[in-house]
């Protein structure tokens, strides 16, 4: 099955700095890619999603990578705020259910 | 229109004891799909289900979980003679179809605990 690996664990930035979050997943044939936001307490809210035949997605100030061939994608972040702190998941799905990462907690500062 | 709802936001069982956990999905969606979290850890697949069918039940272990989703009313999902490895957040999930790139919408979880 489908395995998601999600790099850092937590990632301290300063208000105003970007975030960068890394995911790999192992299927090639894994065709969407959703992040998640997850505070405290709450469930997790989806924030953007990216398809396999894009390449860049952007929503203000985030943005989603995806490189299939090398099955990796990432989470953009700019202009960080405090609420903006949170744990981030990223996702992969073949059909129906999602893979999940283990998460990164992300810590703006202002 | 409300959200996905899940009751009770937080249970306490003593070890041997039923859980049921319940989910009522947004209005118009007919898949749900149960997730568990535990501390530190992302979500895992439980179990996909459609009105009155499990499509897809291989992350639940085979022994005293179960899952429904009935015609009518919230989707179920029982956990007979827990033990304390249980202890853990649960998510319910709904979506308005199965389609693999459709939203899925979360619930705000049922922590339980298992003493």
């Amino acid at each position: 099955g489908e395995n998601v690996e999600q790099h850092p664990s937590t990632l301290s930035v300063q208000e105003g700095d970007s975030a960068v979050i890394k995911c790999t997943y192992s299927d090639s044939a894994s065709n969407y890619f959703p992040w998640y936001k997850q505070e405290l307490g709450k469930g997790p809210q989806l924030i953007i999603d990216i398809r396999s035949n894009v390449g860049e997605k952007k929503d203000q100030r985030i943005a989603v990578t995806l490189n299939k061939t090398a099955k990796h994608f990432s989470l953009h972040i700019t202009e960080t705020q405090p609420e903006d702190s949170a744990v981030y998941f990223c996702a992969a799905t073949l059909y129906s259910t999602l893979t999940f990462g283990k998460g990164t907690m992300l810590l703006v500062s202002p | 229109n409300a959200g996905v709802m899940q009751n009770p936001r937080h249970l306490v069982r003593r070890r041997g004891q039923e859980a049921r956990l319940r989910c009522s999905p947004m209005k118009g969606h007919s898949h749900v799909y149960w997730y568990r979290q535990l501390p530190e850890e992302g979500l895992k697949f439980m179990v996909y289900l459609q009105k009155e069918n499990i499509i897809d039940e291989s992350g639940m272990p085979k022994e005293r979980f179960s899952a429904e989703f009935p015609k009518e009313g919230p989707s179920i999902l029982r956990i007979q003679q827990v033990v304390r490895g249980d202890s853990a957040a649960y998510f319910c999930a709904s979506s308005p179809s199965g389609a693999y790139d459709t939203e899925a919408f979360f619930g705000q979880g049922t922590r339980l605990t298992v003493v």
